[in-house]
């Protein structure tokens, strides 16, 4: 079946600007995570949906990220007023229920901010 | 909290050789889970190979495998007979409710 998608694979923005970066999980997959991925590391955790709603959104890291997954299918990622130090790959993955399941991840998302 | 290191930036091995990757982790749960990702230029995540901590048995699948030493916290995975196409950077993980990634290992498979 098909895997986790993401939208758009790469974006630029300026300084500033808002961006919204979308994943499409495996269909049935309640489960649903955003990591960060910096160059030279490994992802770090953002937030981690459990249908419709955020069971932990300790890693967003702070009020300008937000995420949401209104149907508890797709979710989207927002940016405010992006920064430079938000350049980064952005990771979607999704596991069957459980938050120890198996995660499969998307091809990610690159933002560059100018 | 719980972290994960990766001690070796970068490994290389010869076709058709053995190479182990290290990863050492710091937890004070019981029961956890590990995992091995392999991220290629492509930048999607693989999933390698998972372990749960109350097995004792050491994981396998193919010529992935891995060694798993709970008292020593130490998770690490050796690669038989590799191939060109395991060039990659390795990611140790260790989950309870998210992962928490260690910093990768780059390895580079030589003909």
């Amino acid at each position: 079946g098909a895997g986790v998608s993401q939208t758009p694979s790469n974006k630029v923005t300026e300084k500033g600007k808002y961006v919204e970066l979308r994943c499409d999980p495996i269909s049935g997959h309640t489960a649903l995570y955003w990591y960060r991925q910096s160059l030279g590391q490994g992802p770090e955790f953002l937030i981690y949906f459990q249908g419709t709603g955020a069971a932990d959104d300790s890693g967003l890291p702070n009020d300008r990220f937000f995420a949401v997954r209104p149907e508890g299918s797709v979710s989207t990622l927002k940016i405010q007023r992006t920064e430079r130090g938000d350049s980064a790959v952005y990771l979607c993955a999704s596991s069957p229920r459980l938050a120890t399941d198996t995660q499969y991840f998307g091809p990610g998302t690159r933002l560059t901010v100018l | 909290a719980q972290t994960v290191t990766q001690s070796q930036p970068e490994m290389s091995v010869q076709e058709a050789e053995t190479v182990t990757l290290s990863c050492t982790y710091d937890t004070s749960e019981s029961d956890y889970y590990l995992f091995w990702y392999k991220q290629p230029p492509s930048r999607q995540m693989i999933l390698v190979i998972r372990q749960e901590a109350y097995k004792q048995q050491n994981a396998t699948e193919n010529r992935f495998s891995v060694n798993f030493q709970k008292a020593a916290k130490s998770f690490s995975l050796k690669i038989s007979d590799s191939q060109l196409g395991d060039a990659a950077m390795y990611f140790c993980a260790y989950n309870t409710d998210k992962l928490i990634f260690g910093t990768g290992t780059r390895l580079q498979v030589f003909p």
